[in-house]
């Protein structure tokens, strides 16, 4: 299981930080998706804290022991939506989601 | 430019089935596994199944185990979710995502998505 905050409050122009934890977490690689309402999720970081193209700088992410940070530095308006971490397993052919967290920018 | 379309979807009573497909465009399918990922109302999202590119490797949420089956057709370009038995907990927005690679990793592209209702 993965466990990440309900809801996460930011001013504009400051930064934010979502966390994705859970038991199993450490050797694995995470991932962040972007979803906007009625729009499907877009990956934001891949592989712990790799932003893949288009995706702004202000976009980061890192990763210690069980615990995964999404930070968004400088956040703006644009950048409220719902975050979702994920998780996968090869070996057992398994993938895990997040509950998912709702940034509000106000 | 990289598309997958849903269909499939639709109305259907508790028990009975439905078969969702997802046609892909714009890359190499055959490179990449491929998922479902599914989402109630108002809910997050749910990974539903995966396979992979040669369909050696298949996996399930235990939710639907046993009630939903995962395949491809790698010369039709095509995924396939049958879905038997359904509940009413079974009703949400069905997304056909693409993998970054041919196993399980992180979930690059996503369709639309087509919206499955279980209600009598």
């Amino acid at each position: 299981e993965v466990t990440q905050p309900p809801s996460v409050s930011v001013s504009p122009g400051q930064t934010a930080s979502i966390t994705c934890s859970g038991d199993n977490l450490g050797h694995k690689y995470i991932c962040w998706y972007q979803q906007k309402p009625g729009q499907s999720p877009v990956v934001v970081i891949y592989e712990d804290r790799k932003r893949p193209s288009g995706i702004p700088e202000r976009f980061s992410g890192s990763h210690s022991g069980n615990t995964a940070t999404l930070t968004i530095s400088g956040t703006q308006t644009m950048d409220e939506a719902d975050y979702y971490c994920q998780a996968w397993d090869s070996s057992t052919a398994h993938v895990v989601f997040g509950g998912g967290t709702k940034l509000t920018v106000l | 430019e990289m598309q997958l379309v849903e269909s499939g979807g639709g109305l259907v009573q508790p028990g009975r089935s439905l078969r969702l497909s997802c046609t892909a465009s714009g890359f190499t399918f055959d490179d990449y596994a491929m998922h479902w990922v599914r989402q109630a109302p108002g809910k997050g999202l749910e990974w539903v199944s995966g396979i992979s590119w040669n369909s050696g490797s298949i996996g399930y949420v235990d939710s639907v185990k046993g009630r939903f089956t995962i395949s491809r057709d790698n010369a039709k370009r095509s995924l396939y979710l049958q879905m038997n038995s359904l509940r009413t907990e079974d009703t949400a927005l069905y997304y056909c995502a693409k993998d970054n690679d041919g196993h399980f990793d992180w979930l690059s592209f996503w369709g639309q998505g087509t919206q499955v209702t279980v209600s009598s």
